[in-house]
C-alpha cells in the first residue's frame, strides 16, 4: 500500500522558516519524481514544485512565487523529501501536500497545514 | 503562466450523465500535456482519478472516464453516484512544469 506522511507543518511568523518531512512506503522511492502542492484554506490546489531522480540530476522545478525562498530536497536512503521553506509570506498559508508523480500520481498524502501569521 | 479553466460548479441528477470540462489558455489540449482529473471530497486529500487522458487507477470508479475532444479535456461521469459530489480538479502539464484548473464543484 502506498503511504505518504507528511509532518512540520504549523504557525510561524512572517519572514519566519519552515521545514516539511514526508515519510513515504509502498513503492520505489528512489525511482519517482515527488512533488509538493499546497491548498490554501478554501481555496483550489496549486502545484509548488518538484524533484526528479538522482540519476536525472535531482532537477528542481518551482512556481514563480516560491522561487528562491522554497527549497525541495529528497533522502533516498530514508525514503523522505523535504521542502525548506524561508521568508515565509502570509500568502503561503495552506495545506501542503506531499504526491508522487510517479505511476500516474498513484499517492497523495494527508497533508500538513501550515499558518503564516503575525 | 498557462491558465487552466473549469466550470466552478456543475450540478447533475443521481443516476444522471455529466461532463466536466477542461481547457487551456494556450490552445488546444492534447495528450503532450498529460492531462489529469483529481478529486477532492470535503475534508479530504485529493485523489487521483484519471492520469494521461484515460488511464483510470483501480480505485477509480467504471463511472468515470477521461477524454480529449475539440481540444478540450474531459471528465465524463454515467450514472452519477451521491458519493460523487465533491470538488474535481484537473492538471496540465506546460514543459515539466503543471497547473491545475480552478476546480469545479460537482452536486448530485
Amino acid at each position: 500500500e502506498v503511504q505518504l506522511v507528511e509532518s512540520g507543518g504549523g504557525l510561524v511568523e512572517p519572514g519566519g522558516s519552515l521545514r516539511l518531512s514526508c515519510a513515504v512506503s509502498g513503492f520505489t522511492f528512489n525511482d519517482a519524481w515527488m512533488t509538493w502542492v499546497r491548498q490554501a484554506p478554501g481555496k483550489g490546489l496549486e502545484w509548488v514544485g518538484r524533484i526528479k531522480k538522482k540519476n536525472e540530476g535531482l532537477t528542481r522545478e518551482y512556481i514563480e512565487a516560491v522561487k528562491g525562498r522554497f527549497f525541495i530536497s529528497r533522502d533516498d536512503s530514508r525514503r523522505e523529501l523535504y521542502l525548506q521553506m524561508s521568508s515565509l509570506k502570509i500568502e503561503d498559508t495552506a495545506t501542503y501536500y506531499c504526491v508522487t508523480e510517479g505511476w500516474g500520481w498513484i499517492g497523495w498524502g494527508q497533508g500538513t497545514l501550515v499558518i503564516v501569521s503575525p | 503562466q498557462a491558465v487552466v479553466t473549469q466550470e466552478p460548479s456543475v450540478t447533475v441528477s443521481p443516476g444522471g450523465t455529466v461532463t466536466l470540462t477542461c481547457g487551456s489558455s494556450t490552445g488546444p489540449v492534447t495528450s503532450g500535456h498529460y492531462p489529469y482529473w483529481f478529486q477532492q471530497r470535503p475534508g479530504q486529500a485529493p485523489r487521483t482519478l484519471i492520469y494521461d487522458a484515460g488511464f483510470k487507477h483501480p480505485w477509480t470508479p467504471a463511472r468515470f472516464s477521461g477524454s480529449l475532444f475539440g481540444g478540450i479535456f474531459a471528465l465524463t461521469v454515467s450514472g452519477a453516484q451521491p458519493d460523487d459530489e465533491a470538488d474535481y480538479y484537473c492538471m496540465l502539464s506546460y514543459s515539466g512544469t503543471r497547473v491545475f484548473g480552478g476546480g469545479t464543484k460537482l452536486t448530485v
